[in-house]
């Protein structure tokens, strides 16, 4: 099965721990995503990287860094949690060139900040 | 900073009716637009795209660009129960950055 895969699905933890969310995808696109969905379902992204390579990075706090090992997985590291980064985080995967091609998400993983 | 603006922000229809959901951008820098339908507790999930002005279908699914008005919509008709989800508009600003609107809550009553 080709998809993307993130891990785990839920976490929950409190103000001021470091966590680590995991993404792999196996559809061997070049481009890789984070996005953040609020309460609100509004999508925000906050990563994008091609071939391991960081190419956008949006206004997002510094606690918030993402480690690309290979162009297949792209993970997300939050420092110190804050109370506003409860949210779920989104990753998709795309291929740059390929005409139309819509970003393909995973499930989420959703974190509660306490 | 390009936005993308949805409305309406919820829908109910009965079912068999034709659902209608109606997303504007900022600007017209987006050259791929994207309709995503998402369920509760999964990721979205890209429904139908459409590049040039004009309409697209695709089964029960309609869309329309108007890149003049830099509008677009998406109609589903004979809308089902099963067809209850979010809605998300999204767009490319460019080849790495997808914009999404903040999502029609869309609900078909049996």
């Amino acid at each position: 099965e080709t998809a993307v895969f993130q891990t785990p699905n839920y976490h929950v933890t409190q103000v001021g721990n470091e966590v680590s969310f995991n993404c792999k995808q196996t559809l061997g696109h070049d481009t890789m995503y984070w996005y953040k969905q609020d309460s609100k379902k509004l999508l925000k992204i906050m990563f994008s990287y091609n071939n391991k390579q960081l190419i956008v990075n949006e206004t997002v706090p510094r606690r918030f860094s993402p480690q690309s090992s290979d162009k297949a997985h792209l993970n997300l590291r939050i420092k110190s949690v804050e109370p506003e980064d409860s949210a779920v985080y989104l990753c998709a995967s795309s291929q740059q060139g390929s005409n139309n091609q819509a970003p393909l998400f995973g499930e989420g993983t959703r974190l509660s900040v306490l | 900073q390009e936005k993308v603006q949805q409305s309406p922000e919820s829908l109910i229809v009965p079912e068999g009716a034709m659902s209608s959901l109606n997303c504007t951008f900022s600007n017209s820098a987006s050259q791929s637009i994207w309709w995503y339908q998402q369920h509760p507790g999964k990721g979205p999930e890209a429904l139908i795209s459409i590049f040039s002005n004009g309409n697209k279908k695709e089964g029960r699914l309609t869309v329309y660009l108007n890149r003049a008005s830099l509008h677009v919509s998406l109609h589903i008709r004979d809308s089902q129960p099963s067809d209850s989800a979010v809605y998300l508009c999204a767009g490319d600003t460019n080849a790495y950055k997808v914009i999404f609107g903040k999502g029609t809550h869309l609900h078909v009553l049996p």
